[in-house]
């Protein structure tokens, strides 16, 4: 069965500071795609950074990159020298590309806190 | 360009009460999604259109849960009656085929 798991329920970081969020994920499809949001708690969900499993190279935005290393299945989101703004919940989710149920797998999130 | 539009922004009810959520994708996206998120959850997928057709509803709660996308652009979802397990934010998503999902700010529902 296809699976997000999200190991770490809270972590706080300092501003400034780096801070990986960890996201492992479980699927028997060989084409995918990943994906991180970032929900405040204002509500909205904001996407941040898409990885495809045939791309060889680690996504990146910004501040924002995907170290991705699929023979161990994971797909961890880095954010570089965080934010206070950075304090939400982040989301892993994944979507497989082809078959009849590409429905988005979302893990349950991992709630960041960037202390001043 | 515009984002997702969703409202109302915040919704009290009574349970048993009915309520209708609206939803207007970023112009040009044929996908629409409907999601659930309780809270301390991640979203969980309500409904999936594709265009005006619906793609996916196989957990949409259809006796008391409804959604429509007349014309293939905006969207309605309904909750008619409402009980208190359906308190949770509900998100509206639109996106092109294969790319990011790209979501409003949702709305939050209380039922009490």
């Amino acid at each position: 069965a296809q699976k997000i798991t999200q190991t770490q329920p809270g972590m706080f970081v300092q501003e400034k500071e780096a801070v990986t969020l960890d996201c492992t994920y479980d699927t028997s499809d060989q084409s995918y795609g990943l994906f991180w949001y970032k929900q405040p708690s204002s509500g909205e969900m904001i996407f941040l950074i898409y990885q495809g499993s045939y791309d060889e190279q680690n996504a990146t935005e910004g501040r924002y990159s995907l170290n991705f290393q699929k023979a161990r299945k994971s797909a961890n989101l880095v954010i570089s020298a965080s934010q206070l703004g950075d304090s939400a919940m982040y989301f892993c989710a994944m979507r497989p590309n082809a078959g009849n149920n590409r429905k988005l797998i979302w893990g349950l999130g991992t709630s960041l806190a960037v202390n001043p | 360009e515009a984002g997702v539009a969703q409202s109302p922004r915040y919704k009290i009810i009574e349970k048993r009460q009915s309520v209708a959520f609206w939803c207007n994708p970023i112009s040009g996206h044929a996908t629409l999604y409907w999601y659930q998120q309780i809270l301390g959850q991640g979203p969980k997928l309500l409904i999936q259109f594709q265009n005006n057709g619906v793609v996916d509803d196989s957990q949409l709660p259809k006796d008391r849960f409804s959604a429509e996308r007349l014309k293939g652009v905006d969207s309605t979802l309904k909750i008619q009656p409402a009980k208190l397990e359906d308190s949770a934010v509900y998100l509206c998503a639109s996106s092109l085929v294969g790319t990011p999902l790209h979501f409003g700010n949702g709305t939050r529902l209380t039922v009490t």
